[in-house]
């Protein structure tokens, strides 16, 4: 059950844009399209942001888009503010024995 | 609203096992799968298996195969996860999840931190 790939760390200024990207394999993030994003603050449990790729749950603000190319998927945050600093996971589902599968975690930091 | 609320944390020793409880409310319990996940203290996440809401068998990571179980109430909209032999590795924080198609959790219980410790 091997890890999806993303940056330890990504940073910007409040009304930057900013990219997470999840890099993982054809038997995952390449072969469906089942990947979310989830939004973790300190201390609590994961709020999902993104699903089946591109989809944003009601209530979850525009400013979050996703999309993929590939074995990779990416998070975009546009007009960043304070509150969106949080940690973020992606997830896949697999075709591996364990049926998804999850991102090494993004700390974002809004400077 | 839909909510998953979770037992409260829990301390114990090398080779004893946990059960932790997921009580499912706000929507309809036989609709939806749960999922099992848990995140070590610091680091990511790991998929640990997952029940059915009425019938059927559970799925479990090869990882955990044979050391955790699954099983469920529907009188009481609860499920449960149980662990054995637990190590010091075990110590992490364990989350229920309810599935949607290709999704692991649309919403999450707040997590129940297990301690693991001589």
């Amino acid at each position: 059950q091997s890890a999806l790939t993303q940056p330890a760390s990504v940073s910007g200024s409040p009304g930057q844009s900013i990219t997470i990207s999840c890099t993982g394999t054809s038997s995952d993030v390449g072969g469906y399209n089942f990947v979310s994003w989830f939004q973790q603050h300190p201390g609590k449990a994961p709020k999902l942001m993104i699903y089946d790729v591109t989809n944003r749950p009601s209530g979850v603000s525009n400013r979050f888009s996703g999309s993929k190319s590939g074995n990779t998927a990416s998070l975009t945050i546009s007009g960043l503010q304070t509150e969106d600093e949080a940690d973020y996971y992606c997830s896949s589902y697999t075709s591996d024995s364990a049926l998804y599968v999850f991102g090494t975690g993004t700390k974002v930091t809004v400077l | 609203q839909v909510q998953l609320v979770q037992s409260g944390a829990e301390v114990k020793k090398p080779g004893a096992s946990v059960k932790v409880s997921c009580q499912a409310s706000g929507y309809t319990f036989s609709d939806y799968y749960i999922n099992w996940v848990r995140q070590v203290p610091g680091q990511g996440f790991e998929w640990m298996g997952v029940i059915p809401p009425t019938g059927g068998a559970p799925g479990y990571a090869q990882k955990f195969q044979g050391r955790v179980t699954l099983t469920r109430d529907t009188s009481t909209r609860t499920v449960y996860m149980e662990l054995n032999s637990l190590r010091s590795d075990d110590t992490a924080v364990y989350f229920c999840g309810r599935e949607t198609t290709g999704m692991v959790a649309d919403y999450w219980g707040q997590g129940t931190l297990v301690t693991v410790s001589s």
